[in-house]
């Protein structure tokens, strides 16, 4: 079966850094996402991987390892409106995206 | 940039009626349209992908004459839930391909079914 693993909760402080980990196992792979989501909106495009490595964009950055089906993404100089929930996405050999169940970033003074 | 407006925002309907929810690019022309559903503290589950013209493919689970998406033109997608319940009170979400590997979203439809 196609699995999508992420953290449910994760809290960090304002102006730290935090890590949020996503592995997964797939029917092939042509990408990896990352989302954020504010509770009752639609979730907002962050990043795209397909590639091993680091991409940097701002104050966030995302890894890809295929090799390890794994993913992080790094979030810096956090700030009280980074409190989000953040999905990882995978595509699939079909195009099709699998979704993680997202993990929720609390962000404390 | 690619954008898909989703309408309407909210809705509260009583049991047993007929909600439609639109979707529409409004600077590209969206091919095909995915439908998630997403419960409080869930993931997006997606219910069904639609292409413009043909019949939608469900997802397994999903009750394709309840849900009713129609994809009749390259800009226009739309969800209606039949005799709406309780049970189906919950978040949806239009997305659009744009490109090979891009995705934009609506930005949701809260149901509440009373």
């Amino acid at each position: 079966g196609q699995n999508i693993d992420q953290p449910t909760e994760m809290t960090a402080t304002e102006g730290a850094i935090v890590q949020i980990n996503c592995t997964y196992q797939t029917s092939g792979f042509n990408g990896l996402f990352w989302y954020q989501q504010h509770a009752g909106e639609a979730p907002t495009f962050l990043s795209y991987n397909v590639l091993d490595g680091l991409e940097e964009k701002g104050r966030f950055s995302s890894f890809l390892s295929r090799s390890k089906g794994y993913s992080y993404l790094l979030l810096k100089e956090l700030q009280m409106k980074d409190s989000a929930s953040y999905l990882c996405a995978v595509m699939d050999s079909n195009y099709q995206l699998i979704w993680g169940a997202g993990t929720k970033l609390i962000i404390k003074p | 940039g690619a954008v898909v407006s989703q309408h309407p925002s909210w809705v509260i309907c009583k049991s047993g009626t007929s909600v439609k929810i639109e979707c529409r690019s409004l600077d590209f022309q969206a091919t095909t349209m995915f439908w998630y559903r997403q419960f409080p503290k869930q993931s997006l589950m997606l219910m069904a992908t639609s292409n413009e013209g043909s019949k939608a493919t469900y997802e397994q689970g999903v009750e394709k004459d309840k849900f009713l998406i129609n994809h009749a033109s390259l800009t226009l997608s739309t969800l209606t839930v039949t005799s709406a319940h309780p049970e189906d009170s919950s978040f949806y979400i239009c997305s659009a391909r744009v490109g090979d590997y891009g995705y934009t979203f609506g930005s949701g439809t809260r149901l509440t079914v009373v």
